[in-house]
């Protein structure tokens, strides 16, 4: 079974504008992390923003935020004010325990492309 | 954040022929370090965990002998494909995790294409 789900493989979104990448996850662990990386076209990936699964407030990082739903099982992306240097892959992963030193799980990724 | 870095950046090389990737993290000691493979447009596959001085733990499918991976020390990993042929052609990707840290610190990736 699918551990993580990104159901959009693309999107678009007019500059300015806010936007909404989708991310499911399955776990049996009452500890995890969810994370989202972003990476453009040169492969690098960018570390955005991380919930942990006991938080209990949503996490934000400038204008990103995670709209984290424990019992839905959804930890959403929210980008705030988009610019055109959003556009990139943007991937959910998760990580099952508390160490770092757990391997992370990663969606299939969503394709953001911001329009001037 | 920690820096991770991966060299080469790229590779061209012909069929049968080794090829060696290295990872460091340059400010931190690393307390586990990841090994990806990336295919074009798909998402990135774990391939196997290293840890310094132990044996590199292999994700079900991924062939030891073929992937060989030398954790030496806490800012060092190098994954090595031998006998490469052109269906190991992908984008490499490394990762490092720190105590105090959440995240895991990607390197930039190395563009391996077999000939």
């Amino acid at each position: 079974a699918q551990k993580i789900t990104q159901t959009q493989p693309g999107m678009f979104v007019q500059e300015k504008e806010a936007v909404t990448l989708d991310c499911t996850y399955d776990t049996s662990d009452p500890s995890y992390g969810l994370f989202w990386y972003k990476q453009p076209s040169s492969g690098e990936m960018i570390f955005l923003i991380y919930q942990g699964s006991y938080d209990q407030q949503n996490a934000t990082e400038g204008r990103y935020s995670l709209n984290f739903q424990k019992a839905r099982k959804s930890a959403n992306l929210v980008i705030s004010a988009s610019q055109l240097g959003d556009s990139a892959m943007y991937f959910c992963a998760m990580r099952e325990g508390i160490s770092s030193a757990r391997q992370l799980t990663f969606g299939s990724g969503t394709q953001l492309t911001v329009l001037p | 954040g920690a820096v991770v870095s991966q060299h080469p950046s790229w590779v061209i090389c012909k069929s049968g022929t080794s090829v060696k990737i290295e990872c460091r993290s340059l400010d931190f000691q690393a307390t586990t370090m990841f090994w990806y493979r990336q295919f074009p447009k798909q998402s990135l596959m774990l391939m196997a965990t290293s840890n310094e001085g132990s044996k590199a733990t292999y994700e079900q499918g991924v062939e030891k002998d073929k992937f060989l991976i030398n954790h030496a020390s806490l800012t060092l990993s190098t994954l090595t494909v031998t006998s490469a042929h052109p269906e190991d052609s992908s984008f490499y990707i490394c990762s490092a995790a720190f105590q105090g840290y959440n995240e895991q610190f990607f390197g930039p990736g190395t563009r391996l294409t077999v000939l």
